[in-house]
Order: structure tokens, then sequence, then C-alpha cells
């Protein structure tokens, strides 16, 4: 699986759009670029999945550029409630059962 | 989406006892379940990869006679902790995957396990 590089930290206030970018440099011609959400005490819950240019779901819009050497994950308009890690990973398609990395993801914290 | 519960959410055990978690999927049948631990403030680590009906694959480093992984039906996966200790004391998350499944993994709720 590649590896997979994010701030390890961002802050931003309710309302902002928020960007977190995650770099892939070696990822595989196979692999869907994939973002988790992690709440305190809880599952991660998938929130979006893509493999080049840009997709767009209820919650998040996902941007990879024509390299694939990186993406960033959009949260528009965030709230309090958006507070949480979030983890980029990069996935063979295909591959249900294959054994997911998890990095040290970015903790987001919407402040008031 | 699909839903995966674990039961209990938290436990708490004394030093040398084992305890036991559970995993279901409760609205599709999972043909592999993972199991992963999260200590605080750190990523998830996987631990084990279950098929249903074969014997689970540990990773380097977890000792497979501590963790007993049993993945009986397609719809329920077991870690039993034995002899647990107080460093045993973390996160526990499963996830499992469908028949035909592509990409996505659904994950349970967590199990909190505090040994005292």
């Amino acid at each position: 699986l590649a590896k997979t590089t994010q701030p390890i930290s961002m802050d931003s206030y309710e309302g902002q759009e928020v960007n977190i970018t995650c770099s892939h440099n070696n990822i595989a011609t196979n692999d869907y670029i994939t973002w988790y959400q992690q709440f305190p005490s809880q599952g991660p819950r998938f929130i979006i999945q893509g493999y080049k240019t840009k997709v767009t779901n209820e919650v998040a819009s996902l941007f990879i550029p024509a390299d694939r050497k990186s993406s960033t994950l959009s949260l528009p308009r965030v709230s309090l409630s958006d507070t949480a890690v979030y983890y980029c990973l990069g996935i063979p398609s295909g591959a249900g059962s294959y054994q997911l990395t998890f990095g040290k993801g970015t903790k987001l914290s919407v402040i008031p | 989406g699909a839903v995966v519960s674990q039961h209990p959410s938290r436990v708490i055990c004394k030093s040398g006892t084992s305890v036991k978690i559970e995993c279901r999927s409760l609205d599709f049948q999972a043909t592999t379940m993972f199991w992963y631990r999260q200590f605080p403030k750190q990523s998830l680590m996987l631990m084990a990869t279950s098929n249903e009906g074969s014997k689970a694959t540990y990773e380097q480093g977890v000792e497979k006679d501590k963790f007993l992984i049993n993945h009986a039906s397609l719809t329920l996966s077991t870690l039993t902790v034995t002899s647990a200790h107080p460093e045993d004391s973390s996160f526990y998350i499963c996830s499992a995957t469908g028949q035909g499944s592509s990409y996505e993994q659904y994950f349970g709720p967590g199990t909190r396990l505090t040994v005292t």
C-alpha cells in the first residue's frame, strides 16, 4: 500500500472550508485514494474515494491531480461536529479484503 | 450502508483474566474480518485478518496465543484477550468486508478494554 503523509493537525473556525492535503508519491497504478473519518472512541467511517480528478458527495470533495502524487480532501463549511481525525489511504481496486494501513492521520479541530 | 456491531462497547477486567469481544455484521455476510488495536492518540494498528472458516493471519509482533480469533460464521468474529495485562488496555476495533465488495471495509464502533 502507498505510504501517505498528512499534516498532524489543523484548526479551523466554524463555517470555513477546510482542505486537508495528503501526499502519496509512490501510489500504485491500481490504488484508489480513500479517506476515512474517526471520532474519538469510535471506529473509522468511510468519507470518500477517488482515482483521478474530482469526486464529490454529500459530505466532501476529493481533488486528485493528474500525477496522483497527492490528493486534497475538501470539507465545505465545517461545523463543530466535523472535529475528528481524518485518514488518507491508498487502496487497490477490487480489494475489499485488503488489509488497510492507517497512517497518523490529521486531527482537525473546529473552533466556534 | 452496511452495519458492523461490537460487544461489549466497554469492558473492565482484572489482570490475568480473559475477555471476549464480539464483532458482528448485521446486514451482510462478512467473508473477511479484521481486528485493529488503537492506543490513545495513536493510529489504528492491524492485529489480524480472519476469513470465515479458516485460521486467522496475525501481523508481526501480535501473539496468536494471547489474542485468540474465531470466525466461525459469516456474521460473527470474536477476539479473546487471554491472561490480560494492563498493557493490553486499548481500543479494539473490528472491520468487515462482504462478498463481492470492492474497496470498502465497514468498521465497528470499537471496544474499550481496561485491564486493572
